[in-house]
């Protein structure tokens, strides 16, 4: 069974500043994952993926992460946070051998101040 | 692009109540997923269905059922309604072949 490990509940971070969401993964397959950003009272927003391919993943809106099989990470980055960044943050593990059901981890609630 | 649409939006019903929830994919995505997001929580898979089958099942309540037609919406019945079922309901769709879930903005439900 796969899972994923959201390291932060909550960070805080100035906005300018470099912005780091940390996420490890247990999976029996080679894992797709994915980071889901949810605003305020809005839906799931892909915001990238990790399908096998290269392991460093660009994303939206400046976004992305680097998958480390080595340390079964997946951290999310952005070089300078907006305050339009602030939202919650999912790291999701696909099930992959043929099913497709999502596991998500509980979530980093990320915070930007002026 | 078009996106997943979900109604209602928002559904207020009382205890031992049912809702329907309705889903409609993104245009010629097969697939469909349905999860639950109670306050404060993660989201949870509930159900999927591929070509109108039934392809995987998650922690859905016996007094949950779905379905998905043959114009591939989707749709949840929930009896019975608790105050527990109270969340936010999700579903996704993906393409032939493809792994990427794409959510609607979901249906809040309110059990009273």
């Amino acid at each position: 069974a796969q899972s994923v490990t959201q390291l932060d509940s909550h960070v805080s971070v100035s906005e300018g500043t470099p912005v780091l969401l940390r996420c490890n993964y247990s999976s029996s397959y080679s894992p797709s994952l994915f980071w889901y950003v949810q605003h305020p009272n809005k839906g799931l927003q892909l915001l990238l993926k990790y399908t096998s391919a290269a392991t460093l993943v660009k994303g939206i809106n400046g976004f992305e992460a680097e998958f480390k099989k080595s340390e079964t990470s997946f951290h999310l980055t952005k070089p300078s946070a907006h305050m339009s960044d602030a939202a919650e943050y999912f790291c999701v593990v696909s099930e992959g051998g043929g099913g497709n059901k999502l596991t998500f981890g509980t979530g980093t609630q990320l915070k930007v101040e002026l | 692009a078009a996106g997943v649409i979900q109604s209602p939006r928002h559904l207020i019903k009382e205890k031992r109540e049912t809702a329907t929830l309705k889903c409609y994919p993104i245009p010629r995505h097969d697939t469909v997923y349905w999860y639950q997001q109670g306050p404060g929580q993660d989201p949870q898979f509930l159900i999927s269905f591929y070509e109108k089958m039934q392809s995987d099942k998650g922690s859905i309540p016996d007094r949950f059922s779905a379905q998905q037609f043959s114009d591939y919406h989707s749709e949840l019945n929930m009896s019975s309604l608790e105050l527990g079922d109270s969340a936010l309901y999700f579903c996704a769709s993906s393409p032939p072949g493809g792994e990427t879930q794409y959510f609607g903005p979901g249906t809040r439900l309110l059990v009273l």
